[in-house]
């Protein structure tokens, strides 16, 4: 079966720190891997997706990038944080081979930048 | 104009009740169609696809109208563990990226 793993699962960083969170799925190939982020009381907004290695497009501009350097591993960054960036974020995959798939979400990543 | 919108609730009700939330979406095109529910501090779970023929599961009902373009969820004989963030979520037709939308949430608190 698949699974998704997706970690720390809370973090509390200084504004101007870096940030690197990492997202894992197992049991799958060439999934569609995303970042979302939930502020607090706000819905969920797409932030990046990618299609493969290398492959990341970007939904709104703003402070953090995205990699996809294996197939299985999405890595979400900043350089420097602001206090904006405190929110929820969730990585999730689907499998567009499956017809109307559903995505499938980490456990997330609460975020607070002091 | 917000590609999927939600009642914006919250809605709290009598354990038993029968709740419904609604759903609008913008894109005649959109394919799948999805309610997910979310609890408190958690990570958005799949709670049923929502087909063209309408279907259920258990308590809870899903219907499309897309005519109207409007997604429901129903949900009789309410218990307490169903308090959650519902999600109407939409998927593009035709899109090789799954790009999926997700309205802001109905929040639902279901009192003993």
């Amino acid at each position: 079966s698949q699974t998704i793993h997706q970690w720390p699962a809370t973090l509390v960083q200084p504004v101007g720190s870096p940030l690197s969170l990492e997202c894992t799925v197992e049991g799958t190939s060439n999934p569609n891997l995303y970042w979302y982020r939930q502020a607090a009381g706000r819905g969920l907004q797409l932030l990046f997706y990618s299609v493969g290695i290398g492959q990341i497009s970007s939904e709104v501009p703003q402070n953090l990038s995205a990699s996809r350097p294996q197939d299985r591993q999405f890595i979400l960054s900043s350089k420097k944080l602001l206090l904006s960036d405190s929110g929820f974020y969730l990585c999730a995959w689907s499998d567009l081979r499956v017809l109307n798939t559903e995505a499938f979400f980490g456990q997330g990543t609460r975020l607070t930048v002091v | 104009r917000k590609e999927v919108e939600q009642d914006p609730g919250p809605f709290n009700v009598p354990e038993g009740a029968t709740v419904a939330f609604n759903c609008t979406y913008s894109n005649s095109a959109s394919q799948s169609f999805f309610w997910y529910r979310q609890d408190c501090r958690k990570e958005p779970k799949l709670l049923m696809s929502v087909y063209s023929s309408g279907n259920e599961d258990g308590r809870f009902t899903a219907q499309l109208n897309r005519a109207s373009q409007y997604i429901s969820l129903l949900i009789r004989d309410s218990k307490l563990s169903d308090s959650a963030t519902y999600l109407c979520v939409v998927n593009d037709r035709g899109s090789t990226l799954g790009r999926l939308y997700f309205g802001r949430g109905t929040q639902l608190t279901v009192w003993p």
